[in-house]
């Protein structure tokens, strides 16, 4: 069975641009989560989507975003973009929300801001 | 509130000797925990989990942990360190009991000398 994938794995935007980035959950995963991972403030839960509705958000502004496809596959949004925003973004998928089931993760997607 | 604290940031051991990275945590119920290993410019795999059944864990590639609630810890261990173990690891603990968002510890890196 084919893991998480993420696309691009890399990216280089200016400062002020918005993006795009997607996430291919494992087959029969329905849950997909997104997670940052900086230096300094390690790694950061961002959101997670689940049958295409939003069940959780971390303790980020409002320039990210998310959604979820009815065939579970995500994309997440950073809008006006700033230099801390420069990180890996993974995503992990899982089969179901509201369990304690494992969360797989994909390579991540490696974010530059200039 | 859960959190994680991993006592070592970094760890070195040679090649053949025993492996231990440190982890407490802190729970207001009883929780999953998981240890993550990342290797350079790799996404995340899950080593092992704990899910409240047995208190030792075993994982793949030959590290353990094992649950101590009277200790709140849930150190990793390896009989014997092999060059190929060098990377970051993570202690992760679920934010809530439907496992929603994962909190994850600050990391310790391995480093395996010959």
């Amino acid at each position: 069975k084919a893991g998480v994938t993420q696309t691009p794995r890399y990216l280089i935007k200016t400062r002020g641009q918005q993006v795009t980035l997607s996430c291919s959950p494992i087959s029969g995963h329905r849950s997909v989560s997104w997670y940052q991972q900086t230096p300094g403030q390690g790694l950061q839960f961002l959101f997670e989507y689940f049958s295409e509705t939003q069940r959780n958000k971390g303790n980020f502004p409002g320039r990210f975003s998310g959604r979820q496809f009815s065939n579970s596959r995500s994309e997440m949004n950073v809008s006006t973009l700033e230099l801390g925003d420069s990180a890996l973004y993974l995503c992990a998928s899982r089969v179901a929300s509201g369990t304690q089931e494992t969360q797989y993760f994909g390579p991540g997607t490696r974010l530059l801001v200039l | 509130a859960q959190s994680v604290t991993q006592l070592d940031s970094h760890v070195s051991v040679s090649e053949g000797t025993p492996v231990l990275l440190r982890c407490n945590y802190s729970s207001s119920y009883s929780p999953s925990l998981f240890w993550y290993v990342q290797h350079p410019n790799k996404g995340l795999q899950l080593l092992l989990k704990y899910t409240s059944a047995a208190t030792l864990v075993k994982g793949i590639n030959g590290f353990e942990a094992e649950f101590k609630k009277s200790e709140t810890s849930f150190h990793l261990t390896k009989p014997s360190a092999h060059m190929s173990d060098a990377a970051e690891y993570f202690c992760v603990v679920t934010r809530n009991q439907a496992g929603t968002a994962l909190i994850f510890g600050k990391g310790t890196t391995l480093s395996v000398s010959s």
